[in-house]
């Protein structure tokens, strides 16, 4: 079945570039997204990508996409210790009754 | 925009009990809404997916009768757990799709403890 892997630690100092990463399986993927979960709250979406696209940026988030290698990057620069959180990567397929799949999320810890 | 509310935001209650959690697309039409747990540190396990008119798709392991599933209208569902017991303590969370864009809107869960 289709699977979503992140790795599960990443620590940065404030102001440096976190880069977090993801492999997934689905070659059928249409979106993949990246959400942000800090402690005790629900899901923010953070940002998107279609899969005919290889990167999109927004202010200070890059998402990289290699879809030869179905491999996806968040990059965040200048990190702040408000960015400390849980990424989880998500990818979706059109056939698959709008359901997502999952990664199990990145722990982000941003030192001063 | 796509904006999602649940309520409660957080419950206690006694085992045996119902308890019921509403989901609340706020300015959009909901035709899809998905409800998951998370367990402490874990990933999100969806649990079901409802369609607006429709009766709710359980995934496996998933008890139906136990995690009544409402959707009434573009805009409300509902998820009840009925009988709770301490087990189903957790964080619940859900979210919504409308067309024909996909991407899923999450609320900001409801944590249920059952003593």
């Amino acid at each position: 079945g289709e699977d979503v892997e992140q790795s599960l630690f990443l620590s940065v100092r404030e102001g440096d570039s976190s880069v977090i990463n993801c492999t997934y399986t689905d070659s059928s993927s249409t979106y993949l997204y990246w959400y942000k979960q800090e402690p005790g709250a629900g899901l923010q979406l953070l940002t998107y990508i279609f899969s005919n696209m290889d990167m999109k940026q927004d202010q200070r988030l890059t998402v990289l996409l290699n879809k030869k290698d179905k491999h996806l990057s968040l990059r965040i620069a200048d990190t702040q210790t408000g960015d400390s959180a849980i990424y989880f990567c998500a990818e979706h397929n059109a056939g698959n009754n709008r359901k997502l799949i999952w990664g199990l999320g990145t722990s982000l810890a941003v030192n001063p | 925009g796509a904006v999602v509310s649940q309520h409660p935001s957080r419950v206690i209650c006694k085992s045996g009990t119902s308890v019921k959690i509403e989901c609340r697309s706020l300015d959009f039409q909901a035709t899809t809404m998905f409800w998951y747990r998370q367990f402490p540190k874990k990933s999100l396990m969806l649990m079901a997916t409802s369609n607006e008119g429709s009766k709710a798709t359980y995934e496996q392991g998933v008890e139906k009768d136990k995690f009544l599933i409402n959707h009434a209208s573009l805009t409300l569902s509902t998820l009840t757990v009925t009988s709770a017991h301490p087990e189903d303590s957790s964080f619940y969370i859900c979210s919504a799709t409308g067309a024909p864009q996909e991407t899923q809107y999450f609320g900001p869960g409801t944590r249920l403890l059952v003593l």
